[in-house]
């Protein structure tokens, strides 16, 4: 069964500070890795990895996958109030099988 | 955003009862999900489509059907519900198979809270 661990479960920060969220997995026949932003409801699409080393950037997030530590870490640069959301992980199998994590929730302070 | 709604957004019934919950898009993507959200389990699919009757089963189908007649329509039916249904029930959409690695995103709708009592 593919498993997904996120890490840390939850986070409190300041505004303007760095923080790395951490997704490790289980996978048999590993294809692709997405994170989503969860604020009030739905998910919301932030990156999708396939290639190990490449970063993905978008602003002041950054994610990298490393297929060699079956991990990928998400980065947000100067954390904003607006940040404040669950961040979610899901792998994605050769069977076409999508496997989420269980979340980071992370809270910015201002 | 994308144009994606869920009816109903929330619903309380018994067990034992026949519930279908209802997926709508406007964006005529080709691909839809059904996912079901639990504290402790994060996303898990339930179903998906790729196609007008061309469905295939997710992680934790058991107890679910879907149907798919019309390109913007996904219906989930639980045929008689149980407690361990109560769930946050997210519909999504992709306009490439996400679940193959498709470059496209996958936009969420805004959920159904379901309880079974």
């Amino acid at each position: 069964e593919d498993k997904v661990v996120q890490s840390p479960l939850s986070l409190v920060v300041h505004e303007g500070d760095t923080v790395t969220l951490n997704c490790s997995y289980e996978v048999t026949n590993f294809r692709s890795l997405l994170w989503y932003k969860q604020e009030k409801k739905a998910p919301t699409f932030l990156f999708m990895l396939t290639s190990s080393g490449i970063e993905k950037k978008s602003g002041r997030l950054s994610s990298i996958l490393d297929k060699k530590e079956l991990s990928s870490i998400l980065n947000i640069t100067a954390t904003q109030t607006g940040d404040s959301a669950i961040y979610l992980c899901a792998v994605i199998n050769a069977g076409n099988m999508l496997t989420f994590g269980g979340g980071t929730r992370l809270m910015v302070k201002p | 955003d994308a144009g994606i709604t869920q009816s109903p957004r929330h619903k309380v019934t018994e067990t034992g009862t026949p519930v279908t919950l209802r997926c709508h898009q406007t964006e005529n993507h080709r691909y839809m999900y059904w996912y079901r959200q639990d504290p402790g389990h994060g996303l898990r699919l339930i179903h998906y489509s790729y196609g007008v009757k061309d469905t295939d089963k997710g992680e934790v189908s058991d107890g679910y059907s879907v149907s798919r007649s019309k390109t913007e329509d996904f219906l989930l039916t639980l045929e008689s519900a149980t407690s361990s249904q109560t769930s946050v029930y997210f519909c999504a959409i992709s306009e490439s198979m996400v679940l193959a690695g498709g470059p496209n995103e996958q936009f969420f709708g805004p959920g159904t809270r379901l309880t079974v009592l």
